[in-house]
């Protein structure tokens, strides 16, 4: 099993350019998330899924869509990249919305904004 | 509002020794999970712990332990016998029902494990 994986890991784009970052899942969990992470801020939700056909803001969605392709695939995309959606994201997926249930997270996309 | 506050931004541990990483959050929620999870330096989030807030027992997972006092609303993790490997950002979070069961986080601790 891959577990949650993402594609690109790195990526560099110029103000104004727009770009989807992938992320699919192999362990058929219904709930899918995306976030981004900046120092001193830990990890903020960007748009979540909680299930195959819903998507729902999270904490800082300005900026950003997602689709929720099918219940393994997740994007994210920047219509518009800023040099202030500069950050690593990540995507994760659990189980289920139950509070007992954790995340599982891919390797992360370290996306740079020019 | 959810919030997990981590007041220590760094910590220093001598190897084999054990530490404490502090977490309190902040809930109106009777019922919530609280989660650690490891970040090295590789960027991976990796998971520790979780404890549920009807839980009686405080959680552990071999060298992690969670001490767990509700009254006080912290989760503090604790690591003992500290190895190099440990070397990390930990990050506390939390779900609850009023957050539409969503994860957060609190802004971390960067653990440094000295030989």
């Amino acid at each position: 099993n891959a577990g949650v994986t993402q594609t690109p890991k790195f990526q560099v784009l110029k103000t104004g350019q727009s770009m989807t970052l992938q992320c699919a899942q192999d362990m058929n969990h219904n709930s899918m998330y995306w976030y981004r992470q900046d120092p001193g801020m830990g990890l903020r939700l960007i748009y979540y899924s909680a299930s195959e056909g819903t998507t729902d803001k999270g904490e800082v969605p300005n900026g950003y869509n997602v689709s929720r392709l099918n219940k393994r695939e997740f994007s994210l995309r920047l219509e518009s990249a800023a040099p202030s959606q500069t950050s690593v994201y990540f995507c994760a997926s659990s189980q289920a919305r139950g509070i007992h249930n954790e995340q599982f997270f891919g390797p992360g996309t370290r996306l740079t904004v020019l | 509002a959810q919030k997990i506050t981590q007041t220590q931004p760094g910590m220093f541990v001598q190897e084999k020794e054990a530490v404490t990483l502090d977490c309190t959050y902040d809930t109106s929620d009777q019922s919530y999970g609280l989660f650690w999870y490891k970040q090295p330096s590789s960027g991976e989030m990796i998971f520790l712990i979780y404890q549920g807030s009807y839980d009686e027992q405080n959680a552990t997972e071999g060298r992690y332990s969670l001490n767990f006092q509700k009254a006080r609303k912290s989760a503090n993790l604790v690591i003992s016998a500290s190895q190099l490997g440990d070397s990390a950002m930990y990050f506390c979070a939390m779900r609850a029902d009023n957050y539409g069961q969503n994860f957060v986080f609190g802004p971390g601790t960067r653990l440094s494990v000295l030989p």
